[in-house]
């Protein structure tokens, strides 16, 4: 199946910095790029979808100032955690699918953020 | 509201017994179903889509649209089968998918 790789699978902050996160497919085009949270023992939660070139959509509940999302190509979204605090510490998972209605959906192998 | 529920946290069973996931939803539309599997250190992948209708590892799973499920089955479990399962969602029209809690199977040898 096509590979989709995140960066950096994990990273130690400080409270009031800023995290970025990668996600690039590597073998198509991703015209819509999903970021995903996850709590320990939970589902993966939705944050937000985006298509390249157009701002994202957020799920309800997320802040988007503070969950920055970028996808400016057909191979690279990010997502930037501004001003991180403790309680953003999760695990984040990207997910990228090409066009078509029926296009699988490809995960990343998700990255551990630990805010302290 | 969409819903998706995997009652059962974790499920163990014996090497050679059959293996029911359950997954029930909640969706006022048309969903597709999917079933998503994640093996140790490694990344959530495909297992399978009710609109494909095939069998992916022994793994089967129908959707009932009158008791709403899409429970996956296997008949003989395998220790290599155990792993974190997760049953999806997609709304009629929609991008993204919605995931259950997930069940972590056990295969006991």
């Amino acid at each position: 199946g096509a590979v989709v790789s995140q960066h950096p699978s994990r990273v130690i902050c400080k409270s009031g910095t800023s995290v970025k996160i990668e996600c690039r497919s590597l073998d198509f085009q991703a015209t819509t790029m999903f970021w995903y949270r996850q709590f320990p023992k939970q589902s993966l939660m939705l944050m937000a979808t985006s298509n390249e070139g157009s701002k994202a959509t957020y799920e309800q509940g997320v802040e988007k100032d503070k969950f920055l999302i970028n996808h400016a190509s057909l191979t690279l979204s990010t997502l930037t955690v501004t001003s991180a605090h403790p309680e953003d510490s999760s695990f984040y998972i990207c997910s990228a699918r090409a066009a078509g209605p029926n296009t699988e959906a490809f995960f990343g192998q998700g990255t551990r953020l630990t805010v302290v | 509201a969409q819903r998706v529920t995997q009652p059962e946290k974790l499920l163990s069973v014996f090497k050679g017994a059959p293996v029911e996931l359950k997954c029930n939803y909640s969706y006022s539309g048309s969903p597709e179903l999917f079933w998503y599997v994640q093996y140790s250190r490694q990344r959530l992948q495909l297992l399978l889509r009710h609109i494909s209708r095939e069998s992916i590892k022994g793994f089967t799973a129908d959707l009932n649209k009158g008791e709403t499920s899409f429970h996956l089955k296997k008949p003989f479990a395998q220790e290599e089968d155990s792993a974190m399962y997760y049953c999806a969602l997609k709304g009629t029209g929609a991008n993204n998918l919605f995931f259950g809690t997930g069940t972590r199977l056990t295969v006991i040898p």
